[in-house]
C-alpha cells in the first residue's frame, strides 16, 4: 500500500530560525512529489514540485530535497517568519499516468513560530 | 489566491440531512477533484472530474455524489449525512488529471 509519512507531527521554533520537515514515502514506481503549505482553515497552496530526477527545488526561502533511492524528501525554511506557522503537506504521485486518485497524501507537519 | 471558490464556506447540518457543496474551477481548468480534511489528518480522496465525467474515486461511499457542469464548475452531494462526515471539504482544479492542483478554501461542514 502505498503511504507517506511526515515528521515531526507538530514543531515549534522562534521566528528567525530554520527549520527542516521530513517526508517518506512508499509510493513505487514515483513520478512527482509535492509540498504544500496549509494555513488553518484553507486550501492547501502549492510550494514546490520535484520529479523524480530533480534532487532540489527552492521557492523563495523554502527549499525541497529529493532522495529517489532513499524514497526520502526534506523540506527547509530558511529565517522562519510568523507567517510561516501553518501545516505542511507532502504529496506523491505514482507514476501511473493517473488521475488525483494516484495522489498519495501524508498527514502533515504542524509548525508554529514563536516571536 | 488559487482562483478556486468554494461555498458556502461554513455549514451546519444534522444527522440525515442531504447536503450540497459547491465549487468554481481556475479559468482553463478542465478537471476538479474533491476532498475530505478530518482534523489533523491529510486530505483524503474522494472524486475527480474531467471533462464532466467522474474518472477516479476514492474509498467513500455511494451516497458521496458528484456532478461537473459544461463551464467545469463542480458540486459534491452527500446524502444521509453522518457524524463523521464532519470535516473540511476541499476541491481542487488542475488542466490535466494529475496536473500541479489549485485548491480551494474549503467548505467547513459540521453535522451535529
Amino acid at each position: 500500500k502505498n503511504q507517506v509519512e511526515q515528521s515531526p507531527q507538530s514543531l515549534i521554533i522562534l521566528e528567525g530560525k530554520n527549520c527542516t520537515l521530513q517526508c517518506n514515502y512508499t509510493v513505487s514506481p514515483f513520478s512527482n512529489l509535492r509540498w504544500y503549505k496549509q494555513d488553518t482553515g484553507r486550501g492547501p497552496v502549492s510550494l514546490t514540485i520535484m520529479t523524480f530526477s530533480e534532487n532540489t527545488k527552492s521557492n523563495g526561502r523554502y527549499t525541497a530535497t529529493l532522495d529517489a533511492d532513499t524514497k526520502q524528501s526534506s523540506l527547509h525554511i530558511t529565517a522562519s517568519q510568523l507567517s510561516d506557522s501553518a501545516s505542511y503537506i507532502c504529496v506523491v504521485t505514482p507514476y501511473s499516468g493517473g488521475g488525483a486518485d494516484g495522489l498519495t497524501f501524508g498527514k502533515g507537519t504542524h509548525l508554529i513560530i514563536q516571536p | 489566491e488559487t482562483g478556486v471558490t468554494q461555498s458556502p464556506t461554513h455549514l451546519i447540518k444534522t444527522r440525515g440531512q442531504q447536503v450540497t457543496l459547491r465549487c468554481s474551477s481556475q479559468s482553463g481548468h478542465n478537471t476538479v477533484s474533491w476532498y475530505q480534511q478530518a482534523l489533523g489528518q491529510g486530505p483524503q480522496f474522494i472524486f475527480q472530474y474531467y471533462r464532466e465525467e467522474e474518472n477516479g474515486r476514492g474509498n467513500f461511499p455511494p451516497r458521496f455524489s458528484g456532478l461537473q457542469f459544461p463551464n467545469y464548475s463542480s458540486e459534491l452531494n452527500v446524502n444521509a449525512l453522518e457524524l463523521d462526515d464532519s470535516a473540511l471539504y476541499l476541491c481542487a482544479s488542475s488542466t490535466e488529471w494529475a496536473g500541479k492542483l489549485f485548491f480551494g478554501s474549503g467548505t467547513q461542514l459540521s453535522v451535529l
